[in-house]
């Protein structure tokens, strides 16, 4: 079946330092979502990418889908205490299927 | 909005007890989707309703468990009887197509 996957699992950075994580698809995807979950929170949803190539920018954070839409990347720029937490990708590979959830990197930003 | 709504935020049962999880989604979201949240497993999809109709139920785990939604403002996750591999935070969320809102979540624990 369809699978998510997501690199690095954790990621601890100075605060101020940039941070990348990646996701990758099994399948070619429809569109691709990210969420970030704070410690003993929920998970919020940040943002969708339909488009090959597509890159979108929210603040220090910018996402991006690949070419072939297989993968995706969000990276965060001089990362601050606020930006702790985990952050999901995850996929859907038609309009109508459910969304598939990737482990989750778990980011710890040191003051 | 108060977004989705779940109810209990924590409950402790012992084992072999019915343990009722209980979801208010977002007025005029037609999916309602139920996610099992551990360390070890991740974000797992269990259930998800399309306008109050059951549309995948393969997550869920095994006789044990079952959903219902009645009507549009309203969903159940039932455990009967309960076993302590279910602990977990039990995550219910609503969508219109894009983006998920999830609740704050059941944190389940089975003694």
């Amino acid at each position: 079946g369809q699978q998510v996957m997501q690199i690095p699992q954790y990621q601890h950075v100075q605060e101020g330092e940039d941070f990348t994580t990646y996701c990758n698809s099994s399948t070619t995807l429809s569109n691709i979502q990210w969420y970030k979950q704070r410690p003993g929170g929920h998970p919020v949803f940040l943002i969708q990418l339909v488009k090959s190539g597509e890159v979108k920018k929210q603040k220090r954070l910018t996402f991006q889908f690949g070419e072939a839409k297989k993968n995706s990347s969000l990276h965060i720029t001089a990362t601050q205490t606020t930006d702790v937490g985990t952050y999901f990708c995850a996929g859907v590979k038609t309009s109508y299927d459910k969304v598939i959830f990737g482990p989750g990197t778990s980011l710890s930003v040191i003051p | 909005d108060a977004g989705v709504i779940q109810s209990p935020r924590h409950e402790v049962t012992e084992m072999g007890q019915e343990v009722t999880l209980r979801c208010k989604p977002i007025s005029g979201h037609d999916y309602l989707f139920w996610y099992r949240q551990t360390m070890m497993r991740g974000l797992e999809l269990l259930i998800y309703f399309n306008n109050n109709v059951p549309i995948d139920d393969s997550g869920m785990p095994e006789d044990r468990f079952s959903a219902k939604m009645p009507n549009a403002s309203f969903s159940t996750l039932k455990i009967q009887p309960s076993e302590p591999r279910d602990s977990a935070v039990y995550f219910c969320a609503s969508s219109l197509g894009s983006g998920y809102t999830f609740g704050s979540g059941t944190r389940l624990t089975v003694v």
